[in-house]
């Protein structure tokens, strides 16, 4: 059972359009981590939110955590073929005292020239 | 390039047969996950070391086992290998084992593919 729910399950826009990729839980999390994974290598991380309400910035990547540190969501502007993969978020519950990532099951996007 | 290294890369086997994953942590780190990656389960965590002890323990199956060596590398083993062991296995490192923060931020290796036959 994934604690962490990631919507759409797949995304394809053509070159240019914004997506938006949406990760919700009734749990709580310490932090949240997103991640993009290219077939058949190790997902690479994009970035760390911490704070309620935080919005980060990442080139044409924006992260934002939700007030109630239940939810995530990634927007990309003007999507490039080179965005294309498989779009992670993960968490630490908060009562996970160490490390203990929990995975959503992703977002695929395909990003079309 | 992440910092984490992973052998094997591909690893074919049979049924029954065991097998030892390894993994060398990014320089610095302390703590080392193992997590197992299928199509129809997605990353599942299996296991986190923190210098050498066991501190976190996921869905790990009795048949696999893992250790975290004085040199901070670590070996996942899998016995008694069955159809469905078949999978990704990556391995991640941080810095710490705990709390949030870039302290915690985890980074992935490349991966070992395993296929039982």
């Amino acid at each position: 059972t994934q604690l962490l729910e990631q919507s759409p399950q797949f995304l394809s826009i053509q070159e240019g359009e914004n997506l938006t990729v949406y990760c919700n839980s009734s749990s709580v999390f310490s932090s949240l981590q997103w991640y993009r994974q290219e077939p058949g290598e190790g997902p690479v991380l994009l970035v760390t939110v911490v704070t309620g309400g935080e919005v980060k910035k990442l080139k044409r990547l924006t992260f934002q955590f939700g007030d109630a540190r239940k939810d995530s969501s990634l927007h990309i502007t003007a999507a490039q073929p080179g965005d294309t993969g498989l779009y992670l978020c993960a968490g630490v519950g908060q009562t996970d005292s160490w490390g203990k990532l929990q995975f959503g099951a992703g977002t695929q996007v395909v990003v079309t020239p | 390039d992440s910092g984490v290294t992973q052998t094997p890369k591909h690893l074919i086997t049979a049924t029954g047969q065991r097998v030892t994953l390894r993994c060398s942590p990014r320089s610095g780190d302390l703590s080392v996950y193992w997590y197992q990656q299928s199509l129809d389960q997605g990353l599942q965590f299996l296991i986190q070391y923190y210098n050498g002890e066991e501190r976190a323990k996921g869905n790990i199956l009795e048949r696999f086992s893992a250790q975290q060596f004085p040199d901070l590398h670590s070996e996942l083993n899998l016995s008694s290998l069955e159809l469905g062991d078949s999978a990704l296995y990556f391995c991640a490192s941080s810095v710490v084992g705990g709390g949030t923060g870039i302290m915690n931020e985890q980074f992935f290796g490349p991966g070992t593919r395993l296929t039982v036959l």
